[in-house]
C-alpha cells in the first residue's frame, strides 16, 4: 500500500545547529514533493517544492533534497532558531490528484 | 495571511446535529480542498473541487458532503455528528501552474467541537 513516513518522534536540537527531517515514501512515483510548516492550531504553510528531476533546492536557511531511488526527501534548516519550532509536513501528489500529507515531525529548537 | 478565509472559526454543537463550514479560496484559485485534522493527528484529505466539479475524494464519510459554488466558494456539510467528528477542518485552495505543480494555501481552519 502507499505510505508516507515521517519520524513521529520530536526532534530536539540546540539553537544554531542544523535540523534534518526525513520523509520516506513507498509505492508512489511523485512528480514533485512539497514541505509545509504547521504551527499548533493553524493551517499548514507552504515552504518548498522539489521536482523529481531536481536533486536539491534551497531557500534562505532551508534546503530540501529528493532521492527518487531511495524514495526519500530530506529537509534541512541551518542555523536553527527557536522560532523554527513547529511541525514540518511533507506532501506528495498521487496519481488521482490528491495531495497526501505525512503525519509530520515536530521540531523543538532550544535557546 | 494566506488569502483563504474560513468561517466560522469555532463551532460547538451536540451529537446528531448538522453543521456547515464555509471556505472562500484565494482570488483566482479554482481548486478547493477540505481536510480534517483530529487532535495530534495528521491531515486527512476529504475532498477536492475544481471549478465547481468534484475532482478527487478521500476517506470522506457518507455523513459528510461538500460543494463548490459558481463564485468558487465551498461549503462542507457535516450531518448526524458524532463525538469523533470533533476536529480542526481546514480548507485549502490552489492554482495549477504551467509547470504542472500546485501549491496549496490553507485557511485558518474551523475548530469543531461535538458535545
Amino acid at each position: 500500500s502507499q505510505k508516507i513516513e515521517q519520524n513521529s518522534e520530536a526532534l530536539n536540537i540546540q539553537e544554531g545547529k542544523t535540523a534534518t527531517l526525513t520523509c520516506n515514501y513507498t509505492n508512489y512515483s511523485p512528480a514533485y514533493l512539497q514541505w509545509y510548516r504547521q504551527d499548533p492550531g493553524r493551517g499548514p504553510v507552504f515552504l518548498l517544492l522539489i521536482r523529481e528531476n531536481e536533486k536539491e533546492k534551497r531557500k534562505e536557511r532551508l534546503k530540501v533534497t529528493f532521492d527518487t531511488t531511495l524514495k526519500q526527501s530530506l529537509f534541512h534548516i541551518t542555523a536553527s532558531q527557536p522560532a523554527d519550532s513547529a511541525t514540518y509536513l511533507c506532501a506528495l501528489k498521487d496519481s488521482s490528484y490528491k495531495l497526501i500529507f505525512g503525519s509530520g515531525t515536530r521540531l523543538l529548537v532550544r535557546p | 495571511d494566506s488569502g483563504v478565509t474560513q468561517t466560522p472559526k469555532h463551532l460547538i454543537t451536540a451529537t446528531g446535529q448538522r453543521v456547515t463550514l464555509r471556505c472562500s479560496p484565494r482570488s483566482g484559485d479554482l481548486s478547493v480542498y477540505w481536510y480534517q485534522q483530529s487532535l495530534d493527528q495528521g491531515l486527512q484529505f476529504l475532498i477536492q473541487y475544481y471549478n465547481g466539479e468534484e475532482r478527487a475524494k478521500g476517506n470522506i464519510l457518507e455523513r459528510f458532503s461538500a460543494q463548490q459554488f459558481p463564485d468558487l466558494h465551498s461549503e462542507l456539510n457535516l450531518s448526524s455528528l458524532e463525538l469523533g467528528d470533533s476536529a480542526l477542518y481546514f480548507c485549502a485552495s490552489s492554482v495549477l501552474t504551467s509547470g504542472g505543480t500546485d501549491t496549496q494555501y490553507f485557511g485558518p481552519g474551523t475548530r469543531l467541537t461535538v458535545l
